[in-house]
Formats: C-alpha cells, structure tokens, sequence
C-alpha cells in the first residue's frame, strides 16, 4: 500500500505570494491533519480534516487554510505569505478514528524569501 | 510552560548503551505518540499508548497515566538509532486527532 504523498517537495517563494500544498493521503484514510515545524517553535497543529469537514483548527492566522475533497486527497492554501511562513509542512493520514496511529508524508519544504 | 516537556534535549551515547527519553506532560489525555524524525524530515510513528507498556523490537516505551510521565527506552543502541524523537499527546479535551508535541530529542549514538 502506498504511503502518504506530499507535492511538491520543495518550493520558493517571495513575501507576499500565496502557495498551495497537496497531500494524497494513504487510500482507505479518511482524515488528514496537517502540521508546521520550524527551528523556533517545533511541531503545530494547522488544522485536520475528515470526510470533507474541517475537524479541528489550531492556532494559525486565517491566511492558512485547507480543504478536503471527496478522494480524501488535501490541500492546504497560505495566502500573502511572510518570512515567518518559511517551514516544513507535513500532514499525516489516519481512517478516521481518533486514537489511530497517524503515518506522516515526507512533508513540503517552503522557502519564503 | 509547555504542555509537554522532553529530556534531555540532546543526548550522545556509545553503540550498544541502553537509552531513555523522557516525556511529563501537564494536560489530561487520551493518547500519547512517540515519533522519530530522521533528516530530511520524515516522520514515523513508533508507538501509540494509552497505558502500560509497549515492545517493538529494541524499543520500549512506557506510560504512567497518574504521574503524566511516558518514557521511551532504547536497548542496545546503534548508530541507525540516531534521529530526533519526539512525544505527541492527544488532550482528552480535544475533537479529533489534533496532536501536541514536545521539543523533540536529538539522540546520537556513535560506533
């Protein structure tokens, strides 16, 4: 069975810009969460996503945002982009079930310069 | 304060040492995750508990849901050991799978 993919790997882009990541989560996996690390402050939640629905939301601005589609495939959008948005993206796929391990993508490196 | 702590943050032992990795965390929950990260960023997903204990191979990971302590142990260690590891926990508060994670531990291990 495949794994969780992410695309694209690796992206740059200027201050100001907005970007788009794709996660195609492991078939048979309903829910798909997504997460920021960066150097300073480690691994946060963004948001998770079941069944079309946004699930959960942590504690990000609104110029981050996401959506499900019917394939369980996600997207995430980050509009107006800005130094500090620089980071590895990952999300992680699940069935569905809340105590479920959750296995990660190899995430999307962003540059924001 | 956090709401979870690891220790140490960096840890460097000897191939063959036995090694321990400590997680408090100050928050009732559901699940604690412990992963290791590898350079390059990805991921994996070593244990899930609720409580007791858990064995994989030359890992072990253990919970003592009174005290808000897991540890995870690594036996006989070796340089592929070498990564980042990270505890997660799921509040018990919390919809869904929303996940908090420490600071992480870098562990080398040298031959």
């Amino acid at each position: 069975k495949a794994g969780v993919t992410q695309t694209p790997r690796y992206l740059i882009k200027t201050r100001g810009q907005q970007v788009t990541l794709s996660c195609s989560p492991i078939s048979g996996h309903r829910s798909v969460s997504w997460y920021q690390q960066t150097p300073g402050q480690g691994l946060q939640f963004l948001f998770e996503y079941f069944s079309e629905t946004q699930r959960n939301k942590g504690n990000f601005p609104g110029r981050f945002s996401g959506r499900q589609f019917s394939n369980s495939r996600s997207e995430m959008n980050v509009s107006t982009l800005e130094l500090g948005d620089s980071a590895l993206y990952l999300c992680a796929s699940h069935r569905g079930v809340s105590t479920d391990t959750q296995y990660f993508g190899p995430g999307t490196r962003l540059t924001v310069l | 304060k956090n709401e979870v702590e690891q220790s140490p943050q960096n840890l460097t032992a000897q191939e063959g040492e036995f090694i321990t990795i400590n997680c408090s965390y100050s928050v009732g929950i559901s699940a604690l995750h412990w992963l290791q990260q590898h350079p390059g960023g990805g991921i994996v997903s070593l244990f899930m508990l609720s409580s007791g204990k858990k064995k994989h191979g030359r890992l072990i990971a253990t919970i003592n849901i009174q005290e808000k302590h897991s540890s995870l142990h690594i036996t006989a260690s070796h340089p592929r050991d070498s990564a980042v590891y990270i505890c997660a926990v799921r509040s018990e508060e919390t919809s869904g799978s929303r996940l908090t994670f420490g600071e992480g531990t870098q562990l080398t291990v040298n031959p």
